[in-house]
């Protein structure tokens, strides 16, 4: 069965902090990864990684993908109360791409 | 910018009640998603549209229906309510498949409670 697993579960950092989140996938047929960044409401688009080691970037966030050990990361430097969030990743399944596959999610709280 | 609306971002209703829940996007996305999230369960797929009058169920359609009778607007109906029913529900919508694939967008969720 396909699945994506996020760890940790939940992380408690000071402001100005870097953190790394992460989340390994088993998706068969799989087509790309996607990140969103939730706080008290809707799930916001962060990232979409297809391709292996090529980096995308926004301000001081920042992913990875590696196709060969079936695991993205998410980093955030500098971290801001801001940043304070549940970050969430989800697989695309070629095969059907419009169901994707969540993992439940890392809670980040940033301490001011 | 894409714009999901939910119609109410709280609502509580009593057990065995018929529950409507109502979402419209303004992008002319194809595709529209109900979700409902749950502590520890993550994200959870009820229904999904590709096209007006298009369903198919997701991983947990039982006691949920939906209708899709305009292109820009998804509704979740539940039957008749029950208490496990008490969650947070997501809707989004995308873009056509066809071509490079496009992420889904969130609407603000409606958290609704069954007394």
């Amino acid at each position: 069965e396909d699945k994506v697993v996020q760890s940790p579960l939940s992380l408690v950092v000071h402001e100005g902090d870097t953190v790394t989140l992460n989340c390994s996938y088993e998706v068969t047929n799989f087509r790309s990864l996607l990140w969103y960044k939730q706080e008290k409401k809707a799930p916001t688009f962060l990232f979409m990684l297809t391709s292996s080691g090529i980096e995308k970037k926004s301000g001081r966030l920042s992913s990875i993908l590696d196709k060969k050990e079936l695991f993205s990361i998410l980093n955030i430097t500098a971290t801001q109360t801001g940043d304070s969030a549940i970050y969430l990743c989800a697989a695309v399944d070629a095969g059907n791409n419009r169901k994707l596959i969540w993992g439940l999610g890392t809670s980040l709280a940033v301490n001011p | 910018d894409v714009k999901v609306t939910q119609s109410s971002r709280y609502l509580v209703k009593r057990t065995g009640e018929k529950v409507f829940l109502e979402c419209v996007q303004d992008m002319d996305h194809e595709n529209m998603f109900w979700y409902r999230q749950d502590p520890g369960l993550g994200l959870r797929l009820i229904y999904f549209s590709y096209d007006v009058k298009m369903k198919e169920k997701g991983d947990i359609p039982e006691g949920y229906s939906v209708s899709r009778e305009k292109k820009e607007r998804f509704s979740l109906i539940l039957e008749s309510a029950s208490t496990n029913q008490t969650s947070m529900y997501l809707c989004a919508s995308s873009a056509s498949d066809r071509g490079p694939y496009q992420p889904q967008h969130f609407g603000d969720g409606t958290r609704l409670s069954i007394l």
